[in-house]
């Protein structure tokens, strides 16, 4: 199984931060990785999906990049909106895994 | 417009078998290219993915949880199901049921509310 491994664990940021979590591939899976984030109480939402795709109606300010092993997802600007759970998700084999996720909470 | 909704028992005891019913509508599961997973939640932990159905009945399942899941589709009814043989209490969890699409995105684009399942005698 492909082990997804995100970092940090948690972070502290204000209204306005430039944000970046990373997340990290036991072995190769080209650009089939997705990013979610997800609020106390509910469901995940697809941001990011093929490493880069903004899904429709996500705003601009989240952008995912990387290939191969290493992938980041940065904010640009943190909105009170982002404060949540973000979590990785590779798409390359089965069994699709998740990382462990990232808390972006308040400073 | 798509939606799903997943319902079940809220409490099994440890041994039970439990059943779980995903039922979606916007979009079928005979078309191309459309899957079916189930995703849980422990309480306070990360998501962990279960298993998945495609267009074409193909299945797949966790590795640690092979033995145990069974995932089925009706597509007539638009649902689909996943039982999981002989509950514990760490498989206490809220269980998602998303869609999967391999079209698009080869991601889980759209996801039910989610429903609490606890293991307890």
């Amino acid at each position: 199984d492909i082990q997804m491994t995100q970092s940090p664990s948690s972070l502290s940021a204000s209204v306005g931060d430039r944000v970046t979590i990373t997340c990290r591939a036991s072995q190769t899976i080209n650009t089939y990785l997705n990013w979610y984030h997800q609020k106390p109480g509910k469901a995940p939402k697809l941001l990011i999906y093929a490493a880069s795709s903004l899904q429709s109606g996500v705003p601009s300010r989240f952008r995912g990049s990387g290939s191969g092993t290493d992938f980041t997802l940065t904010i640009t600007s943190l909105q009170p909106e982002d404060f949540a759970t973000y979590y990785c998700q590779q798409s390359y084999t089965y069994p699709r895994t998740f990382g462990q996720g990232t808390k972006v909470e308040i400073k | 417009q798509v939606t799903l909704r997943e319902s079940g028992p809220a409490l099994v005891k440890p041994t039970q078998t439990l059943t779980l019913t995903c039922t979606f509508s916007g979009f079928s599961l005979s078309t191309s290219a459309m899957c079916v997973s189930w995703i849980r939640q422990p309480p306070g932990k990360a998501l962990e993915w279960l298993a998945l159905i495609d267009w074409d009945d193909d299945k797949w399942y966790t590795t640690s949880l092979k033995t145990r899941l069974t995932i089925s589709k009706d597509t007539s009814k638009n649902q689909v199901v996943l039982t999981m043989t002989n509950m514990d209490p760490v498989d206490t969890a809220t269980y998602y049921c998303a869609r999967y699409n391999t079209l698009e995105t080869w991601a889980f684009d759209y996801w039910g509310q989610g429903t609490l399942v606890t293991v307890s005698s």
